[in-house]
């Protein structure tokens, strides 16, 4: 059974800084990962998405790197902005071949940047 | 902008009550999800469907909760009747395929009392 842990769950540090979100899960037969963030009373939004094909994908200040074999996924946030704070979900999708049909969540890294 | 549409956005209702939420997926997404959040649970996949059909609800309480797509752009999840237990915010997520990004509607908050 796919298990999905996102330690620390929670994470202070002042603006400006670079910063690590970990992701990590049991099963390493996953189809791709997804990041997502989810701010107070609102929606998630998807991040990023890696195929699991792929290593890392990135979009502006973010970049996600996938290592299959070890189970883990990381959220690099560079130069990190107050608006930057939120909570930041990892969940994994497995194959179309598997009898699993359930994209597992993990419970999420509440981040807080600091002005 | 194309986005997940669900409504009500707040539902408060006795226990006992009828409460059903609806979603507008994303015009061509074929994938649907409906998810509830909790503090303590986190996300829970209550039931997924694909070009409408019902693919897994292993999830939901079927006493209880059904789900159902009467077509492309309606999906809805009903409680009948609702316990204090169930509240939680619900969201639906849309997609296209398995390769596709998932999005999320800004999520149903049910209060039941």
């Amino acid at each position: 059974k796919q298990e999905v842990t996102q330690i620390p769950a929670a994470l202070s540090v002042p603006e400006g800084e670079n910063l690590v979100l970990n992701c990590s899960f049991t099963d390493s037969a996953i189809y791709n990962l997804q990041w997502f963030r989810q701010d107070p009373g609102k929606g998630l939004t998807s991040l990023l998405l890696i195929q699991s094909s792929q290593r890392e994908q990135t979009s502006g200040r973010l970049n996600a790197s996938l290592d299959k074999s070890s189970g883990r996924s990381t959220l690099y946030i560079a130069a990190s902005q107050p608006g930057d704070s939120a909570t930041y979900l990892c969940a994994v999708r497995p194959p179309p071949y598997s009898s699993a049909s359930k994209i597992i969540f993990g419970s999420g890294t509440r981040l807080s940047i600091r002005p | 902008d194309a986005r997940v549409t669900q409504t009500p956005r707040h539902k408060v209702t006795e226990m006992g009550q009828e409460v059903t939420m609806r979603c507008q997926p994303i015009l061509g997404h074929n994938t649907v999800f409906w998810y509830r959040q909790t503090m303590m649970q986190g996300l829970e996949l209550l039931a997924y469907f694909r070009n409408r059909a019902p693919l897994d609800d292993s999830g939901m309480p079927k006493d209880r909760f059904s789900a159902e797509m009467p077509d492309a752009t309606l999906a809805t999840l009903k409680i009948q009747p609702s316990e204090p237990r169930d509240s939680a915010v619900y969201f639906c997520a849309s997609g296209y395929g398995t390769d596709e990004k998932l999005f999320f509607g800004s999520g149903t908050q049910l209060s039941v009392l």
